[in-house]
C-alpha cells in the first residue's frame, strides 16, 4: 500500500507570497492532520480534517488554512508568508480520528 | 490539555549499550499510546501502538511497554543506525494527538 505523499517536497518563496501544499493520504484513510516542525521545536499541530470537515485547529494565525476533499486528499495554504514560516510541514493520515497517524516525507518551505 | 513528557531529552549510547526512554502522560481514559522514530529532515515513522497496561510490542532491537501512567521504549544492544529522535503521542479527549518533545538517541560505534 502506498504511503502518504506530499507535494512539493521543497519550496522557496518570498515574504508576502502565498503557498499551497498538497497531501495524499494512504488509501482508505479518512483523517488528515498537518504539523509544522522547526529546528529545535517539536511537532506543532496546525489542523485536522475528517470527512472534509475541520475537526481540530492549533494555535496558528488565520494566515494558515486548509481543506480536505471528498477523496480525502488535503491541502494547506499559507498566505502573506513571513520569514518565521520557514519550516518542515508534515502531513499525516489515519483511518479515523484518534488512531495512529502515518506521516508523509514533508514539504521543506524556505521563506526569503 | 493532556500532557506528554519524554525523558531524557538526549541519550548518548555506546554500540551495544542497552537503555530505556520514558514517556509519561496525563490523560483519562487512554485510547492508545503511539511511538514514532524520526530521522533528521524526515517525517516520523510509526513504530508501535499500545492500548492497555501490561501490553508489550517488539520490533528488532526495540521493545515498548505500557503502564497506567507511562510507557518505556527499551533499546537492546543498539547499533549506530538506531540513532534518531523517538517520539511518543497520545490522543486527547478531542482525538487530537499530543506529542512529547522527543528523546534524541545517538549511538556511537
Amino acid at each position: 500500500k502506498a504511503g502518504v505523499t506530499q507535494t512539493p517536497r521543497y519550496l522557496i518563496k518570498t515574504r508576502g507570497q502565498q503557498v499551497t501544499l498538497s497531501c495524499s493520504p494512504i488509501s482508505g484513510h479518512r483523517s488528515v492532520s498537518w504539523y509544522q516542525q522547526t529546528p529545535g521545536q517539536g511537532l506543532q499541530f496546525l489542523f485536522e480534517y475528517f470527512s472534509e470537515t475541520q475537526r481540530n485547529k492549533g494555535n496558528f494565525p488565520g494566515r494558515f488554512s486548509g481543506r480536505q476533499f471528498s477523496n480525502s486528499r488535503s491541502e494547506m495554504n499559507v498566505s502573506t508568508l513571513e520569514l518565521g514560516d520557514s519550516a518542515l510541514y508534515l502531513c499525516a493520515s489515519s483511518l479515523a480520528l484518534g488512531f495512529e497517524q502515518y506521516f508523509g516525507p514533508g514539504t521543506r518551505l524556505t521563506v526569503t | 490539555e493532556d500532557q506528554v513528557t519524554q525523558s531524557p531529552e538526549a541519550l548518548r549510547l555506546q554500540e551495544g549499550e542497552s537503555s530505556s526512554l520514558n514517556c509519561s502522560y496525563t490523560v483519562s481514559g487512554l485510547r492508545g499510546l503511539f511511538w514514532y522514530r524520526q530521522d533528521p529532515g524526515k517525517g516520523p515513522e510509526f513504530l508501535f501502538t499500545l492500548y492497555s497496561a501490561g501490553e508489550e510490542k517488539e520490533k528488532e532491537r526495540l521493545k515498548a511497554t505500557l503502564t497506567k501512567k507511562e510507557s518505556f521504549l527499551h533499546i537492546t544492544a543498539p547499533k549506530p543506525e538506531d540513532s534518531a529522535t523517538y517520539l511518543c503521542a497520545v490522543p486527547q479527549k478531542d482525538y487530537k494527538l499530543s506529542f512529547g518533545a522527543g528523546t534524541t538517541v545517538t549511538v556511537r560505534a
